[in-house]
């Protein structure tokens, strides 16, 4: 079964505020936790990963958190902008290649 | 670099019909991988390689034969299609030189709808 999931299916930020997408996970075995960006018509796109022995990770306008003790992952990101408008999937992985993807949260920048 | 090409862009079956979805890459990749997207679903994995000559199931196999005879493809067959498999497939890339393979490159994906 899904062992990645997201907490809620849709968000919608005004331009310009703090996003938080929101993901929870039951595979403590997990390795790797990774996020990705799917626009609409286009294939997923890599935003940024974080290593299980990690608590934070900082890409550009992008952090991801992890906490471990409730096995909760959240992706953050700072300024939203119309181009961050797309679908967001959670992702895991554990000693082999292969990833395991949530349900994905849609985020709607409004202007 | 085109990165990772999938032909066709679309496709319509009628079930029992056999087809083959096209993937290539010219980023020197060792590991492949097929997905199908459902909606309101994430992605799952149907098979990878993690080289050629080298192929393992994922998540979803059954209906899906692939093979990988050089680095650049990763052709992924259907045997006799199902309204089940209409879905959106995705074919993704990855290399050795981001040694976790979290980063993966996908394609723009086929649209199939099996009749």
């Amino acid at each position: 079964g899904e062992s990645v999931g997201l907490h809620l299916p849709t968000l919608s930020v005004q331009e310009g505020d703090n996003s938080i997408i929101n993901c929870a996970y039951s595979n403590s075995a997990s390795d790797y936790f990774i996020w990705y960006k799917q626009e609409s018509g286009k294939g997923p796109q890599f935003i940024i990963d974080i290593r299980s022995n990690m608590d934070k990770r900082q890409g550009q306008r992008v952090t991801v958190l992890l906490n471990k003790t409730v096995k909760h992952l959240s992706l953050q990101i700072a300024a939203t902008q119309p181009g961050d408008s797309a679908v967001y999937f959670c992702a895991e992985k554990g000693d082999d290649y292969k990833l395991s993807f949530g349900a994905g949260t849609t985020v709607t920048v409004r202007a | 670099n085109a990165g990772v090409t999938q032909t066709p862009k679309f496709q319509v079956l009628k079930t029992g019909q056999s087809m083959t979805l096209q993937c290539a890459q010219d980023m020197n990749h060792e590991y492949m991988s097929w997905y199908r997207q459902d909606p309101g679903m994430g992605l799952r994995l149907i098979h990878y390689s993690v080289g050629a000559g080298i192929t393992d199931q994922g998540e979803v196999p059954n209906g899906y034969n692939v093979s990988r005879s050089t680095t650049e493809d990763f052709p992924l067959r259907l045997l006799s299609a199902a309204p089940s498999q209409t879905s959106v497939y995705f074919c993704a890339s990855s290399s050795s030189l981001t040694p976790t393979y979290n980063e993966q490159f996908f394609g723009p994906g086929t649209r199939l709808t099996v009749l």
